[in-house]
């Protein structure tokens, strides 16, 4: 019973256009939420974040959405830069503990 | 570089066998976790220690423990192993366990039981 679905496993875009990734979750308790970024050979790293009680944030051209009564979360890149591509991980977690639960990921390649 | 150092890279095993992972979280931090990345899966959590205890378990098989030591260290054994257990195992720290806390990950050691 996966509780953070991705449905699209890839995505392409091209150069300098928008990338959006999306996440749907289950479980209503999740209530903070990440973006983990991972490149071949290496570890995720931390994106961006966002907070139920916000439904909105940005950090430079990364911006995610939460839609709360959707279950649902997006991460948006713009521009896209060929440095984007990459394994995206979406990560909830919920008021009861810490223990982020992860998406399976979704691949964008950015197109030059 | 997250700071967070894992060894072996990569390890190439036997069904049946032994193996254990050993994680050194960033300076400073208190917690590590154990995830497991089979073929195409997402990141699942297996076990949370923060300062030597054990804080969280996730779906860890019972053929497999952790333990963390009073230097933070921390190692993941893994016995009895079968074929399914060829995976990526990450090791990642955070300083405590409050909410928002970022997790730092390593990069990884490859388990290939043959």
């Amino acid at each position: 019973d996966q509780q953070v679905k991705q449905n699209s496993p890839s995505l392409s875009v091209q150069e300098g256009r928008i990338s959006i990734l999306n996440c749907d979750y289950t479980n209503s308790m999740f209530d903070y939420f990440l973006w983990y970024k991972k490149y071949p050979a290496e570890g995720p790293t931390f994106l961006i974040s966002i907070s139920s009680i916000k439904d909105k944030n940005e950090d430079g051209r990364f911006t995610v959405f939460l839609n709360k009564s959707a279950k649902h979360l997006s991460l948006h890149i713009v521009p896209s830069q060929p440095g984007d591509s990459a394994v995206y991980f979406c990560a909830a977690s919920a008021t009861y503990g810490q223990n982020f639960v992860f998406g399976p990921g979704t691949r964008l390649s950015v197109l030059p | 570089d997250s700071g967070v150092t894992q060894t072996p890279k990569h390890l190439i095993t036997a069904t049946g066998q032994r193996v254990t992972l050993r994680c050194s979280p960033r300076s400073g931090d208190l917690s590590v976790y154990w995830y497991q990345q089979s073929l195409d899966q997402g990141l699942q959590f297996l076990i949370q220690y923060y300062n030597g205890e054990e804080r969280a378990k996730g779906n860890i098989l019972e053929r497999f423990s952790a333990q963390q030591f009073p230097d933070l260290h921390s190692e993941l054994n893994l016995s009895s192993l079968e074929l399914g257990d060829s995976a990526l195992y990450f090791c990642a720290s955070s300083v405590g366990v409050g909410r928002g806390e970022k997790l730092f990950f390593g990069s990884g050691t490859q388990l290939s039981v043959l």
